[in-house]
Parts: C-alpha cells; structure tokens; sequence
C-alpha cells in the first residue's frame, strides 16, 4: 500500500473561506503533484513539485496556490474559496521508478 | 510523452478474462506504458508498467507487441470488483513531461 496521505477527505464550507488540504508521503519521493476532477471528468494536472522549494503550475489554470517547505508534505490552499472551486482534489508522488501513487483525494463543497 | 489511444469503454462477464487495449503509435525507446485504474472516485490505483518484455504481478499482465506501438493489459479473472476506468500511460520513467496527461481511460464494467 502506498504511504500517502490526504487530510480532509471531505470539506463542506461557505464562500470566501481560506482553506488548506494537506498531503503528505513518507515514500522519501522528490515529485508531488496536486491533479483536480470532477465526477466522472478527466483528472486536471493544476500543480507539481520537483522537490524542496520547487513548485510550478500544471496544465489546467488554478487560483489555488502550493508549497513544498519538506520533502514529505505539499499543502494545497485557496485564499477564498468559491463554488466554482467545488471538486476532487488528489494529490499524488512519483517513484523513482516512475510510478504515481495517489492519495484517497479531498473532496471539496463550497456553498 | 507519446499519446495514447483506448477505447471509451468495455464489459467483461464476471470470471472471464477483460483484455483492455492501448495504441501508442508514436512511443519512444526510453518510454515505459504504465496502467492506472480508477475505482469511483478514489485516487488512482497503479497496476503495472513495462518496457518491451510482457510483464505479469499479482493484479494483471501486460502484453506489449514487438514493435511497442500497442499493448493490452490483462485481468485473468475479472472481478466486479475491477470495475472501473483503467488508463494507459507512456512516459520515460525518470525523464518525461511532468504534465501527465492520464486522459478519458477505458470504462471497464464486470457484469455478473
């Protein structure tokens, strides 16, 4: 079983809130990524991280922001949230093998 | 990454073998095709990858042609269990754009 984990599983909260999903692997991997679905949608790269101090942008535009302070952690947080921002969100690591192991996600509801 | 090419969606009667193919005309040498499944909404489930070899774990085999242009993964025994929307990657394992595209999958229904 992959050691990666993703805190909360769900969220309920209203507008304009700032929240945090965190995500952390005890794998030792240097590559994290943060990928956004929708039910029954394609998975949307929106951030990744080559290691400590490194994150960049994916393909798909996101108002959320990320860090990448320790090699085991990669919050993601959204300043304000709004309803558009209603999604899955799953954070995953790269092995050295190439292999991408995901976290169970965190599903968000912004009313 | 080369691009990928699966059928939108599948069935599979319970017990019986679900052959899922993938086409990946435009692979490289140094690229592997990796398999992922998605249950529900869960995160994705990494199954096998292989270079050129066929390439067999506890979950399922990998079936890659001669010329690597296609590949089929194989569940021997498909389970409802193994319900679910399986993508076919080819990426370099160390190299490769980080933009993983995992795309619109096979959506593989057992049916009992």
């Amino acid at each position: 079983e992959a050691d990666i984990y993703q805190t909360p599983r769900y969220l309920v909260i209203g507008t304009g809130k700032k929240i945090t999903l965190e995500c952390s692997q005890t794998m030792g991997h240097d590559k994290m990524y943060w990928y956004q679905q929708d039910p029954g949608m394609e998975l949307h790269l929106i951030h990744y991280s080559y290691g400590v101090n490194s994150t960049e942008k994916g393909d798909l535009s996101s108002e959320s922001t990320v860090s990448r302070i320790r090699t085991e952690h990669f919050p993601l947080t959204l300043e304000s949230a709004r309803p558009s921002h209603t999604s899955q969100y799953l954070c995953a690591s790269r092995s050295g093998t190439g292999e991408l192991f995901f976290g169970e996600g965190s599903r968000l509801t912004v009313l | 990454d080369a691009k990928t090419t699966q059928p939108p969606s599948m069935d599979c009667a319970e017990g019986r073998a679900a052959n899922l193919p993938c086409n990946h005309s435009t692979i490289s040498g140094n690229e592997y095709v990796y398999w992922y499944r998605q249950i529900h909404s869960q995160g994705p489930q990494y199954i096998i990858h292989g270079l050129k070899n066929n390439e067999t774990n506890e979950m399922a085999s990998l079936i890659i042609t001669e010329d690597r242009k296609s590949s089929t993964l194989i569940l021997p025994h498909a389970t409802l269990r193994d319900t679910a929307v399986y993508y076919c990657i080819v990426r370099s394992p160390q190299g490769g754009s980080e933009k993983l595209v995992f795309g619109k999958g096979t959506k593989l229904t057992v049916n009992p």
